[in-house]
């Protein structure tokens, strides 16, 4: 069955540091969606990415769909207390299978 | 507030027993999904409806079952209660059967097994 795994599994950084997760699936992907779930709460969509090589910002997010459709990434420019939480990844149309997460720690 | 509601947020119970959780999808929402989130581990997908059909189902163990109302709302019953059972269970809500468009996500519903 399709697999999307999730690197890295946690990451600590600074306020204001950088951070990227990826997610890399074994099969080509129709679309992919990104959901952030702050400790304590639910998954919350972020975005919807379709197209081969599709680069989207939401203010200091970036996301990005690889060529071959089988990975993408979510990068967070300058990050925020605020940034802290889970981010998963789910793809191919398939909600049945999410992605194992990254935990992200902002420390001040 | 994503307009999916469950209910209850927090229960309690004992080995053993019984429970029902239950779920109102967003306003013209057709499909439901069942998620167990055990504690620091990612979603797993349990069991899907669409428009009151059963649509795919995940490793759902047979000690579980759910199923959708003609109102669209939907239950989780789970039974024969064991201590790994305990989790964080959610439900989302999407308009079509799942190929595109986002999952809102209910609160969850905070299940523990004394």
């Amino acid at each position: 069955g399709q697999q999307v795994m999730q690197i890295p599994q946690y990451q600590h950084v600074q306020e204001g540091e950088d951070f990227t997760t990826y997610c890399n699936s074994s099969t080509t992907l129709s679309n992919i969606q990104w959901y952030k779930q702050r400790p304590g709460g639910h998954p919350v969509f972020l975005i919807q990415l379709v197209k081969s090589g599709e680069v989207k910002k939401q203010k200091r997010l970036t996301f990005q769909f690889g060529e071959a459709k089988k990975n993408s990434s979510l990068h967070i420019t300058a990050t925020q207390t605020t940034d802290v939480g889970t981010y998963f990844c789910t793809g191919g149309g398939n909600k049945l299978t999410f992605g194992t997460g990254t935990q992200l720690k902002v420390e001040l | 507030d994503s307009g999916v509601t469950q209910t209850p947020k927090h229960l309690i119970t004992a080995t053993g027993q019984r429970v029902t959780l239950r779920c109102s999808p967003r306003s013209g929402d057709l499909s439901v999904y069942w998620y167990q989130q055990s504690l620091d581990q990612g979603l797993q997908f349990l069991i899907q409806y669409y428009n009151g059909e059963e649509r795919a189902k995940g490793n759902i163990l047979e000690r579980f079952s759910a199923q959708q109302f003609p109102d669209l709302h939907s239950e989780l019953n789970l039974s024969s209660l064991e201590l790994g059972d305990s989790a964080l269970y959610f439900c989302a809500s999407s308009v079509g059967q799942g190929v595109t468009g986002e999952l809102f996500f209910g609160e969850g519903s905070r299940l523990t097994v004394l």
